[in-house]
């Protein structure tokens, strides 16, 4: 059974410090994994990593993967209240036939506080 | 503006009583898919379809079912409907692009689903 499973569950930390999630899967058939953030609405897109070793910016947040140890880990320098929401981490899975089939993790759920 | 839409966005309805939760998107994105979104289990994918006519279990198809008969649209429909049913329920599209799978995915604002 595929599994994409995320560390930690939650976490809460002060403005101003750096905090780094982790995505960590076992499923057959990997094709790629996803980046998104929660908040009181539908997902919003952070990141999509195919590649082992190149980092994906994007102001504060980036993002790596690694296929050999098999996970992901997001950072967030200098968090802002702003920052504030659900992480989640997905996988997309190549199935036969050409089909792509996600599977997500439960979420981080980040609290910055002021 | 690009969008995915849903409708409704809030439903309360009573069991075994067929519904049809509606989703479009404007983008001309191949993939679609649904999912639902319930506390401590996350997102799980329901059905999701490469294109028009090609439709794949997720992983929590039971109970539901799928068209695409239209690139833009995607509805879910709930034949019998039962309050395990009751969930926060999320479309979503994305561009195929060849050779790496789907790319960024955009959601809709999602529908609040309740069975009595």
């Amino acid at each position: 059974e595929d599994k994409v499973v995320q560390s930690p569950l939650s976490l809460v930390v002060h403005e101003g410090d750096t905090v780094t999630l982790n995505c960590s899967y076992e499923v057959t058939n990997f094709r790629s994994l996803l980046w998104y953030k929660q908040e009181k609405k539908a997902p919003t897109f952070l990141f999509m990593l195919t590649s082992s070793g190149i980092e994906k910016k994007s102001g504060r947040l980036s993002s790596i993967l690694d296929k050999k140890e098999l996970f992901s880990i997001l950072n967030i320098t200098a968090t802002q209240t702003g920052d504030s929401a659900v992480y989640l981490c997905a996988v997309v899975l190549h199935s036969g036939g050409g089909a792509d089939g996600l599977t997500f993790g439960k979420g981080t759920h980040l609290i910055i506080q002021p | 503006e690009a969008q995915v839409t849903q409708n409704p966005r809030y439903l309360i309805t009573v069991t075994g009583k067929k519904l049809t939760v509606t989703c479009s998107q404007n983008m001309n994105h191949e993939y679609m898919s649904w999912y639902r979104q319930d506390p401590g289990l996350g997102l799980r994918q329901i059905y999701y379809s490469m294109n028009v006519e090609v439709t794949d279990k997720g992983d929590v198809p039971e109970g539901y079912k799928v068209s695409r008969k239209e690139k833009r649209n995607f509805p879910l429909i709930l034949e019998s409907p039962s309050p395990n049913q009751t969930s926060l329920y999320f479309c979503a599209s994305s561009f195929r692009g060849a050779g790496v799978g789907y790319n960024e995915q955009f959601f809709g604002p999602g529908t609040r689903l309740t069975v009595l």
